[in-house]
């Protein structure tokens, strides 16, 4: 069946270094893949989508890839803030219109 | 911005009430969707609508029926409620399948 692993364990990372996230999936070939913020209580927000034929997405501080071979996307915040703690959610989908949600990575950005 | 409007933040019903959550969105989307969240589990898609009157099971339909009589609406029926459904409920549109905006989410109680 399809899986998406996020890292289980929540994430500290100092504010102002690079916070990178690892979403991995198995029996799986997504044509894109989108990254979502969810605060405590809230619904998720997208953030950014890449498409199996881009090897990498920016928006600002944030920046994708996506490794169609490794079956791999990497999420990386730059000079992090403490604004940025969330829980960031890793969805791959689109070759059957099947989403499915990965449980999601909680980062910390300490002070 | 589109909006997504779900009628209540906080709701507690008891065991075989018929609950209804409603969820109303303003930017003429086609597709509309509910989930549940669970700690642990992630989120679980309970029904679709691609268009006015139609509906598609997700992954977890049983004890839910939907209602989309109009473009901007979607609602979740739970038919008997029962304290299984306890959960976080979110209502999320979307033009395409990718790119959802969600709601604030229902948190919903049965005792």
């Amino acid at each position: 069946s399809q899986k998406i692993e996020q890292n289980s364990e929540a994430l500290n990372i100092q504010e102002g270094k690079t916070a990178t996230l690892t979403c991995n999936y198995t029996n799986y070939s997504p044509a894109y893949l989108q990254w979502y913020r969810q605060d405590p209580g809230r619904g998720p927000v997208f953030l950014l989508l890449i498409r199996e034929n881009e090897k990498e997405k920016r928006k600002e501080r944030l920046k994708v890839t996506f490794d169609t071979t490794l079956k791999q996307s990497l999420f990386h915040i730059t000079a992090s803030q403490p604004a940025d703690s969330a829980t960031y959610l890793c969805v791959p989908g689109g070759r059957d219109d099947k989403i499915i949600f990965g449980k999601g990575t909680r980062l910390h950005i300490l002070p | 911005d589109v909006k997504v409007t779900q009628s209540s933040r906080y709701l507690v019903k008891r065991t075989g009430e018929k609950v209804f959550l409603e969820c109303v969105q303003d930017m003429d989307h086609e597709n509309m969707f509910w989930y549940r969240q669970d700690p642990g589990l992630g989120l679980r898609l309970i029904y679709f609508s691609y268009d006015v009157k139609m509906k598609e099971k997700g992954d977890i339909p049983e004890g839910y029926s939907v209602s989309r009589e109009k473009k901007e609406r979607f609602s979740l029926i739970l038919e008997s409620a029962s304290t299984n459904q306890t959960s976080m409920y979110l209502c999320a549109s979307s033009l395409y399948f990718y790119g959802y905006t969600f709601g604030s989410g229902t948190r919903l109680t049965v005792v």
